[in-house]
């Protein structure tokens, strides 16, 4: 299995902030990952796919990059909904695998 | 707008087998590959396998031995069953579907429902 690392576990920040967390895949997977929004006692929510592509609905202001072994998630302007939990997931080769989650929390 | 909503026992007994069923509304269940995520209270994610119409499944290994998934196109549903469960089974248990054509990417989720395994 591809083994999913992301960093941080958590961080704490400010509406306005800045926020960028990281996701390694333990091989190369090319640009097959998603990132998904976790708030408590929902479902996971995609928000971008193919490493990059926006999903449909969801705030310009995140955004991905990377491809091989490397991406991370941006979060350009922080927002009072974003305080939530983000997973990184491979989906080079099955199984499909996910990242630990880093949890935004408010400073 | 595609949604997908699970059903099934909240609590099974150790070595028994968890059933769940998901509907699916807003998308033919014929046309996507369809797939049970879990999430045990306070951790992360772990995919359970997927299932297609055509009878195609993929199951993680490590569940694999104790997996059955399948479709039933004339109800627009989709199915699990996971046998000899314990303990470690207890977890939040999700249906969602690979309905955007990106792979195996889930762009539409049920919203979950418990399951917990105890006498």
């Amino acid at each position: 299995d591809i083994q999913m690392t992301q960093s941080p576990s958590s961080v704490s920040a400010s509406v306005g902030d800045r926020v960028t967390i990281t996701c390694r895949a333990s091989q190369g997977i090319s640009s097959w990952l998603a990132w998904y929004q976790q708030k408590p006692g929902k479902a996971p929510n995609l928000l971008i796919y193919a490493a990059s592509s926006l999903q449909s609905g969801v705030p310009s202001r995140f955004s991905g990059s990377g491809s091989g072994t490397d991406f991370t998630l941006t979060i350009s302007s922080l927002q009072p909904e974003d305080f939530a939990t983000y997973y990184c997931q491979q989906a080079n080769s099955l199984p499909p695998t996910f990242g630990g989650g880093t949890k935004v929390e408010i400073k | 707008q595609v949604q997908l909503q699970e059903s099934g026992p909240g609590l099974v007994k150790p070595s028994e087998t968890l059933s769940l069923t998901c509907t699916v509304s807003g998308a033919s269940i014929s046309s996507y590959f369809w797939n049970w995520i879990r999430q045990p209270a306070g951790k992360g994610l772990e995919w359970i396998g997927r299932t297609y119409t055509s009878g195609i499944t993929n199951y993680n290994p490590s569940l694999k031995s104790r997996l059955t998934m399948s479709v039933d196109t004339s109800k627009n549903q989709f199915s699990l069953k996971l046998n000899s469960v314990t303990a470690a089974d207890t977890a939040v248990y999700y249906c969602a579907g690979e309905t955007g054509g990106h792979g195996a990417i889930f762009d539409s989720w049920g919203q979950g429902t418990l399951v917990t395994v105890s006498s």
